[in-house]
C-alpha cells in the first residue's frame, strides 16, 4: 500500500530557531500533499495544501510566512516553522493522495513529527 | 464550512464487546474516511467510504450519504483496538479533509 514518511519524528529546538520537517511519498508520486497540526487530545486541523510546482494554499488563520511550505518534487514536501516559539509546539502530520493506486480520494498519512520549542 | 460531529467522545469496553461509532456531517461530501490513531500518533486508514457498506475483518462501516452520517462497527473488540477513531470528510477537487473530534476507545482486558 501507499507509504508516507516524515522526518524527523521528534525535534526539540530553542525559541527563535527554524525547523524543517520533510514529508515523502515512498512508493508513489503525489501531486498534492497536505499538512495538518494536532494539539494534545485534540483533532487534526488542516494547515495548508501543498501542490507540486506551485504555491501552497493556506487555511484561514495560518500564517504563510511562519509556516513555509515547499513541494519541489512529486515525492517530497517540506514544512519549515520559522522563528519557532513555544506556542508552535505541536504534532505535525502530513498526508498525500495516491491518484494511481489509491481508492478514490484516499489520503495516506505520515507518522507525524512532534515539535517541542523551549 | 462542513461540520463533522462524532459520538460518543469516549467509550470504554470490555474485551470481546461490540461497539458502534457514529459520524454526522453537515453537508454533502465526496470523500469520507475512517482512521484509527494509535498511541504513537500514526493515523491508520480503516475505510474510504463516501457511501455504502464495507467490511474488513472485525471492522465494518456504513455511510448513508443522503442522511449525512456514517457508522463504524467494531466487533469482538481487542485491547489493541484502543486509541482514537477519527472520521474525516472532504469535498471538492483538492481533496483536503475535515476531521471530527474523534472517539477515544479504551478496551479493557
Amino acid at each position: 500500500g501507499a507509504v508516507v514518511s516524515q522526518h524527523p519524528s521528534r525535534v526539540i529546538c530553542k525559541s527563535g530557531t527554524s525547523v524543517k520537517i520533510e514529508c515523502r511519498s515512498l512508493d508513489f508520486q503525489a501531486t498534492t500533499m497536505f499538512w495538518y497540526r494536532q494539539f494534545p487530545k485534540k483533532s487534526l486541523m488542516l494547515m495548508a495544501t501543498s501542490n507540486e510546482g506551485s504555491k501552497a494554499t493556506y487555511e484561514q488563520g495560518v500564517e504563510k510566512d511562519k509556516f513555509l511550505i515547499n513541494h519541489a518534487s512529486l515525492t517530497l514536501s517540506t514544512l519549515t516553522v520559522t522563528s519557532a516559539h513555544p506556542e508552535d509546539s505541536s504534532f505535525y502530520i502530513c498526508s498525500a493522495r495516491d491518484p494511481q493506486t489509491g481508492v478514490g480520494e484516499t489520503q495516506y498519512f505520515g507518522p507525524g513529527t512532534r515539535l517541542l520549542v523551549l | 464550512g462542513i461540520q463533522v460531529e462524532q459520538s460518543p467522545p469516549d467509550l470504554i469496553l470490555q474485551e470481546g464487546a461490540n461497539s458502534t461509532l457514529r459520524c454526522n456531517f453537515s453537508d454533502s461530501v465526496n470523500n469520507l474516511q475512517w482512521f484509527h490513531q494509535n498511541p504513537w500518533g500514526q493515523l491508520i486508514n480503516l475505510f474510504y467510504i463516501p457511501s455504502g457498506t464495507k467490511q474488513n475483518g472485525r471492522l465494518s462501516a456504513t455511510t448513508v450519504a443522503t442522511e449525512r452520517y456514517s457508522l463504524l462497527y467494531i466487533s469482538s473488540s481487542q485491547t489493541t483496538d484502543s486509541g482514537v477513531y477519527f472520521c474525516a470528510v472532504g469535498r471538492g477537487s483538492q481533496g483536503n479533509l475535515i476531521f471530527g473530534k474523534g472517539t477515544k476507545l479504551s478496551v479493557k482486558p
